[in-house]
């Protein structure tokens, strides 16, 4: 059983389209992020929401959208893609509390052409 | 605010040699410490963690301490193997906001 998954796990798009990656897990945490991963393996995160609430959102385009629509999901949605967007895009979870482990998906690889 | 610094790679190694990654952190409030690694074409993994001041964690072979008096947590493994070629990420946490390191790559030549 996958603990946190995610698809689709490749996506090549056109600039200027509207997609979504979706992000779920069975883990029973309380706490979801996002996080992107340059060509460089920079790792930054985007988004982090706990039992449905937004709790960090770094300096990132309004263009991401993230939806909580429960505790096990995190969906990411991008309007109007760009190269830069151009990534690839690790959901995570973990259950709130500093020392405790976040853990991720397998990632999913965006291509804007 | 929250930041890790690890060394830049890329690292090359020869099979059985000793390997240390330095990684060191500046945090606001006390934070668990944390070293992922991440394979060719898939997520990360965890490696091994400390919550504590002058905790050792272990895993695979590698370990870390948790140095609050250098903000340190260096990781470090006595024999490398090929398998170990992968990027290796520092992490911090405080507060449920996670913060990492830009990575580290490791590649051990037979």
């Amino acid at each position: 059983d996958t603990a946190v998954s995610q698809t689709p796990k490749y996506l090549v798009t056109q600039m200027g389209n509207d997609k979504s990656i979706k992000c779920e897990q069975n883990l029973g945490h309380d706490t979801m992020y996002w996080y992107k991963q340059d060509s460089k393996k920079f790792l930054k995160i985007m988004f982090s929401y706990n039992n449905k609430e937004l709790i960090i959102n770094e300096t990132v385009p309004n263009r991401f959208s993230p939806k909580s629509p429960d505790k096990a999901h995190l969906n990411l949605h991008i309007n109007s893609l760009e190269l830069g967007d151009s990534a690839v895009y690790f959901c995570a979870s973990s259950q709130q509390g500093s020392g405790n482990t976040i853990y991720f998906g397998e990632g999913s690889w965006l291509t804007v052409v | 605010g929250n930041s890790v610094t690890q060394m830049e790679g890329p690292v090359t190694l020869s099979e059985e040699a000793f390997l240390t990654i330095n990684c060191t952190y500046t945090a606001t409030g006390y934070p668990s410490l944390f070293w992922y690694v991440q394979y060719p074409g898939e997520g990360l993994q965890l490696l091994l963690k400390a919550t504590k001041a002058d905790d050792k964690g272990s895993n695979k072979g590698f370990e870390a301490t948790y140095r609050k008096e250098t903000t340190s947590f260096h990781l470090e493994k006595g024999s490398v193997q090929v398998s170990d070629s992968a990027v290796y990420f520092c992490a911090l946490s405080v507060d449920n906001d996670m913060r990492f390191g830009a990575g580290t790559r490791l590649t051990v030549k037979p």
